[in-house]
């Protein structure tokens, strides 16, 4: 079975740009989770999508958007970039809740 | 609030010794999950144990092995025979049925030396 894919894995924008990242789960998993990973603050939960629905959210500022598509395939968003979303985006998906979540191998995003 | 707590920012350990990592968590959910992550130099992050709250047996898969006190709210990772494709970030995280998303510590930085 195939794990959980995601596109770009290199990203290089300005600041006041924005960026749309994508993430396929895992063939027959709803749940999609992102996470933003800095040296500085660790791993973070951004938020959580489940058959097309947002069931949770972390505390990022609005910039920060995503979606969950029929197919269970989920892109995030992320407008007017500054420097500090200089980060690695990681993708989980899993079958549901309580399940445990799989990881993709990030996209890269560099803010110049 | 849930949290995590990894004490160890890096280890060391030479090869086919064992080592443990620490790890200490905080939740107020009665259901709940803890895992233990591996980040290897190629960013990949790879499950390699989980435990479930309500199990009083310590998870084991092969190498790994899990030592679960629900009452010091410690989590801890043993790995024996370490191998060099051991070194890697280790990341302890705990996971609430109904907050949904995992909580992670700062990780521990394992090195496994030949």
């Amino acid at each position: 079975k195939a794990g959980v894919t995601q596109t770009p894995r290199y990203l290089i924008k300005t600041r006041g740009q924005q960026v749309t990242l994508s993430c396929s789960p895992i063939s027959g998993h709803r749940s999609v989770s992102w996470y933003q990973q800095t040296p500085g603050q660790g791993l973070q939960f951004l938020f959580e999508y489940f058959s097309e629905t947002q069931r949770n959210k972390g505390n990022f500022p609005g910039r920060f958007s995503g979606r969950q598509f029929s197919n269970s395939r989920s892109e995030m968003n992320v407008s007017t970039l500054e420097l500090g979303d200089s980060a690695l985006y990681l993708c989980a998906s899993s079958f549901g809740r309580m399940n445990e979540q799989y990881f993709g191998p990030g996209t890269r995003l560099t803010v110049t | 609030a849930q949290t995590v707590t990894q004490s160890q920012p890096e280890m060391s350990v030479q090869e086919a010794e064992t080592v443990t990592l620490s790890c200490t968590y905080d939740t107020s959910e009665s259901n709940y999950y803890l895992f233990w992550y591996k980040q290897p130099p190629s960013r990949q992050m790879i499950l390699v144990i989980r435990q479930e709250a309500y199990k009083q047996q310590n998870a084991t898969e092969n190498r790994f092995s899990v030592n679960f006190q629900k009452a010091a709210k410690s989590f801890s990772l043993k790995i024996s025979d370490s191998q060099l494709g051991d070194t890697a970030m280790y990341f302890c995280a705990s996971y609430g049925g109904s907050q949904g998303n995992l909580i992670f510590g700062k990780g521990t930085k394992l090195s496994v030396k030949p």
